[in-house]
C-alpha cells in the first residue's frame, strides 16, 4: 500500500465551478502538507503549504488538513481554464534529509 | 530570472549507452535532488545532494550517480542505461539544508532508452 494515495482523475469541471481534490495517507507522523500544481510539460510548482492540522487560504485556493482522519484537500473556488492541471500532494515527517512524498496526481480539467 | 535548467528535455538512447542529463540552478541553493516520475507512481527521489560533494541516495538510486562539484550544477549520469529507467526526470532545487522549504524544478527531461 502506498503512503500517499491521490485518485488519478481526471476530474473535469465547467468554468466556475468548486473544486475539490484530495490526499489519504497512512502514516501519521506526516506534519508538513503541500499542493504542487504541474502544468502539461512543465515540473511541478509549489501551491499551498500548510503545517500540521487546519486551513489555510490564498486567493482561490484553501488548503486544509484533517490529521485525525488522515486526509487532507485543496479546495479551488471559481475554478478557470486555467487551473487545468495535474495536481500533487506532497507530505514530510520533518524538516530533516528526507524527501518529500508524493501523491500520484490528480488530473483536473475546466471546461470553458 | 530564476529556474533549474535541465538538458537534453528529451532523449531517446539504447540500453548500454552511458548518458548524463545536466542540471544547474541560479538561485545559489544548497539543496539539489532528482526524481523521476512515473504514471501511478508519482515522483520518486532519486539523490540528493546538501551542498558541494555532499551527495546522498534517495528511495530508487539502482542503475543512476550523481556528483556534485560546483553549487550550481548536479547532473545525473545512467552509466548503463536500461529500458525500466525509462521515465520522465525531474531536477529540484531547495534554499538551505533544513527539508521544508519550497522546491524549484525544472521543466523535466523525458528519457526513452530501447
Amino acid at each position: 500500500q502506498k503512503e500517499v494515495e491521490q485518485d488519478p482523475g481526471p476530474l473535469s469541471v465547467p468554468e466556475g465551478a468548486i473544486v475539490s481534490l484530495n490526499c489519504t495517507y497512512s502514516n501519521s507522523a506526516f506534519q508538513y502538507f503541500m499542493w504542487y500544481r504541474q502544468y502539461s510539460r512543465k515540473g511541478p510548482e509549489l501551491l499551498m503549504y500548510t503545517y500540521s492540522s487546519g486551513n489555510k487560504e490564498d486567493g482561490r485556493f484553501t488548503a486544509q488538513v484533517d490529521k485525525s482522519s488522515k486526509y487532507i484537500s485543496l479546495f479551488i473556488r471559481d475554478s478557470q481554464p486555467s487551473d487545468s492541471a495535474t495536481y500533487l500532494c506532497a507530505m514530510k515527517k520533518d524538516t530533516g534529509r528526507r524527501a518529500l512524498t508524493f501523491g500520484s496526481g490528480t488530473r483536473l480539467q475546466v471546461q470553458p | 530570472e530564476a529556474q533549474v535548467t535541465q538538458n537534453p528535455r528529451y532523449l531517446i538512447t539504447v540500453t548500454g549507452k552511458k548518458l548524463t542529463v545536466t542540471c544547474s540552478q541560479n538561485m545559489n541553493h544548497e539543496y539539489m535532488s532528482w526524481y523521476r516520475q512515473d504514471p501511478g507512481l508519482g515522483l520518486r527521489q532519486i539523490y540528493y545532494s546538501m551542498n558541494v560533494e555532499v551527495t546522498d541516495k534517495g528511495d530508487v538510486p539502482e542503475g543512476y550517480k550523481v556528483s556534485r562539484k560546483e553549487k550550481r550544477n548536479f547532473p545525473l549520469i545512467l552509466e548503463s542505461p536500461s529500458p525500466n529507467q525509462t521515465s520522465l526526470y525531474f531536477c529540484a532545487s531547495r534554499a538551505g539544508t533544513g527539508g521544508t522549504g519550497e522546491l524549484f524544478f525544472g521543466e523535466g527531461s523525458r528519457l526513452t532508452v530501447l
